[in-house]
């Protein structure tokens, strides 16, 4: 079964740039989510989808993040004016619904702000 | 405000002897806890579970124990191998009525297995 599918991997940009990650999930899986991971931190929820509707993007910083999750299937985030506070790992999981705890993590996009 | 917290940022094990690592949460609502092994430039890897309906979950060399009254868990790895060295993350989560919420993760301890 094939797993989570992140792209691009690594990604450097200037701040005040836009940049655009992408993600597959394990086929089936009907709930997606996208976490931030910082240097030395765990991962933080971003936002959750169930399907194309989003679950909660409390923690999603509005003014410049936004998700979307079109078709229920994959997903892209994107960040909008990026800050040098923006450079962390940037994870998706999924799982099969919203009755199910566990979560498959991506491999991670890797972003560096200069 | 950490939610979850795992206060040793390392620890060292020799091959074969028991590896514990341990968490503590504050939360009262999480019902689900998770640990998560994360080699470098991976994804964390889903390793074991408990419902906070139960009090330890065994799943070959690990074994989780949560202890609700002290809001604390452990993971438990015997005996351990060199493959085991990597960051160990603990995640808990709630059910908030809409099904499982994200979850919230501890900062994760780096086990190093020493032959």
């Amino acid at each position: 079964e094939a797993g989570v599918a992140q792209s691009p991997r690594y990604k450097i940009i200037e701040k005040r740039q836009s940049v655009a990650f992408w993600c597959n999930p394990i086929s089936g899986h009907a709930t997606l989510y996208w976490y931030q991971q910082i240097l030395g931190q765990g991962p933080k929820l971003l936002i959750q989808f169930q399907n194309n509707g989003v679950v909660d993007d409390s923690q999603l910083p509005k003014d410049r993040f936004s998700a979307e999750r079109l078709k229920g299937v994959d997903s892209t985030l994107k960040i909008q004016p990026a800050k040098l506070e923006d450079s962390a790992v940037y994870l998706c999981a999924s799982s099969l619904g919203l009755g199910s705890y566990e979560q498959y993590f991506g491999p991670g996009t890797r972003l560096t702000v200069t | 405000d950490q939610q979850v917290k795992q206060n040793s940022p390392s620890l060292s094990v020799q091959e074969g002897r028991i590896s514990i690592l341990n968490c503590d949460y504050t939360n009262s609502m999480f019902d689900y806890f998770l640990w998560y092994k994360k080699y470098p430039a991976e994804g964390p890897t889903f390793l074991i579970s408990i419902s906070s309906i139960k009090d330890k979950n065994e799943d070959g060399r690990f074994t989780v124990f949560l202890n609700k009254s002290a809001k604390h868990l452990s993971l438990h790895i015997v005996p351990s191998q060199p493959g085991d060295s990597a960051v160990y993350f603990c995640a808990a989560s709630a059910d908030s009525g809409g099904g499982a919420d994200g979850l919230t993760f501890g900062k994760g301890t780096h086990l190093i297995i020493q032959p």
